[in-house]
């Protein structure tokens, strides 16, 4: 079965530092990976999604996320971190093949500090 | 206008209580989900369904109950509340596009329901 592990329930970084935010994946299929943000008192969002093709997939708010097969992993980052980016970060993955629910993370949620 | 809403926003009921949660969506979509998000667990799907004579259990369904009322309309029921089941519910959307493996799910803004 797919699963995603995302290491680190609380990132807390400074602002205009760097923002690396880890997501590991477990899949019997090429996986379809995805992130999503949840902003407080909010739903989430699609932040950006790996399906094929080029492996470093680039998002909103100038976010990108590489995929590493021979690492399993999707990390999720961002050069310079914003005060705004301050939400709960979600890493996804496909149920199973063709067009399924998916499979979330438990979540990490990032602090920026000023 | 919001795509996707949810009612009520925030509810509290007692054990033993019927409560219903509803979703509709303006976007036209016609595979609709139902989720649970808890504290440190991420997200959990509970039912989801392709189309409306298609209903299907996720990882969680027990203790719930789903109705497809029509395309726009997923309804949640949780028969008897009970106190492990306060959580934030979030009702997704998708579409079926020919030729695609995945389409964007479009989430609403969640029910935050409290069971005493």
């Amino acid at each position: 079965a797919q699963s995603v592990t995302q290491l680190g329930s609380h990132v807390s970084v400074s602002e205009g530092a760097l923002v690396l935010l880890r997501c590991n994946y477990s899949s019997s299929v090429p996986p379809y990976l995805f992130w999503y943000v949840q902003y407080p008192n909010q739903g989430l969002q699609l932040l950006l999604k790996y399906t094929t093709g080029a492996t470093l997939v680039k998002g909103i708010n100038g976010f990108e996320a590489e995929f590493k097969k021979s690492e399993t992993s999707f990390h999720l980052t961002k050069p310079s971190a914003h005060m705004s980016d301050a939400a709960e970060y979600f890493c996804a993955v496909i149920r199973g093949s063709g067009n399924t629910p998916l499979v979330f993370g438990k979540g990490t949620r990032l602090s920026v500090i000023a | 206008d919001a795509d996707v809403t949810q009612t009520p926003r925030n509810r509290i009921t007692k054990t033993g209580k019927r409560i219903m949660l509803e979703c509709s969506q303006t976007k036209g979509h016609d595979r609709m989900y139902w989720y649970r998000q808890d504290p440190g667990l991420g997200l959990r799907l509970i039912y989801y369904s392709f189309d409306v004579k298609d209903i299907n259990k996720g990882e969680i369904s027990d203790g719930y109950s789903v109705s497809r009322q029509a395309q726009a309309k997923f309804s949640l029921s949780l028969e008897s509340a009970i106190p492990n089941q306060t959580a934030l519910y979030f009702c997704a959307t998708s579409v079926n596009l020919a030729g695609e493996n995945y389409n964007e799910q479009f989430f609403g803004p969640g029910t935050r329901l409290t069971v005493l």
